[in-house]
């Protein structure tokens, strides 16, 4: 695609529900990066995907967060029985490696969970 | 040592001002600083970048001084406009690494 694609935009769930977040990356992107921002907040590490390494997970802040990817594609992030303090904007970026001549990341316009 | 310290929190500047923005960092293996911009209900997008090999990098009205001895580095946006008005995030990198360390942001609000 043209940009890397989150969905959905936003999403409201009730405390103890599951949710399943998706990321579309750039196509022909390696590198793929779930960060969580809280409002007024900078961007918090997640987890990182490259290729068909092992992804690094040292960012989810609870075994409540897990994520996947299949391949070079589409990657979910999924947060089990959520809580009022994951509310927050998910964000998804990718970018082709991390060569020093390609670490540009392209961030998707997020998607904010509210958890009531 | 993996953080990196972002002022100020927030910034009004009068249209044709130059808003300017700090960060400083620890880890000496840093060696990619980009800065992104991030409007209201977008993802951040960057903006501009630097490397360590030059003290200076402008692009149109933005400008990233690096200032290797003192880990410091700073974004200056020359003749603000209404339209710079959103959140700049800092950040830092290593290359052959894939963990992107952000700053907290700044609010920049740039007065018509």
């Amino acid at each position: 695609g043209a940009g890397v694609s989150q969905s959905p935009s936003n999403k409201v769930t009730e405390k103890g529900k599951d949710v399943e977040l998706r990321c579309d990356p750039i196509s022909g992107h390696t590198a793929l990066y779930w960060y969580r921002q809280r409002l007024g907040q900078g961007l918090e590490f997640l987890i990182y995907f490259q290729g068909n390494s092992a992804p690094d997970k040292s960012g989810l802040p609870s075994d409540r967060f897990s994520a996947e990817r299949t391949g070079e594609s589409v990657s979910t992030l999924t947060i089990q029985r959520t809580q009022q303090e994951d509310s927050a904007v998910y964000l998804c970026a990718s970018s082709l490696g991390t060569g020093s001549m390609n670490t540009e990341a392209f961030f998707g316009q997020g998607t904010r969970l509210t958890v009531v | 040592q993996q953080q990196v310290k972002q002022s100020p929190q927030s910034l009004i500047v009068q249209k044709g001002g130059i808003s300017i923005i700090n960060c400083a960092y620890e880890n000496t293996a840093f060696d990619y600083f980009p800065w992104y911009q991030q409007f209201p209900g977008k993802g951040p997008a960057l903006l501009i970048a630097i490397r360590p090999d030059v003290s200076e990098k402008k692009e149109g009205r933005f400008t990233i001084s690096f200032n290797k001895s003192a880990k410091q580095f700073s974004l200056h946006i020359m003749d603000s406009q209404p339209g710079d008005s959103a959140t700049y995030f800092c950040a830092a990198k290593t290359s052959g690494t894939y963990k992107y360390i952000f700053g907290t942001g700044t609010r920049l609000k740039v007065l018509a």
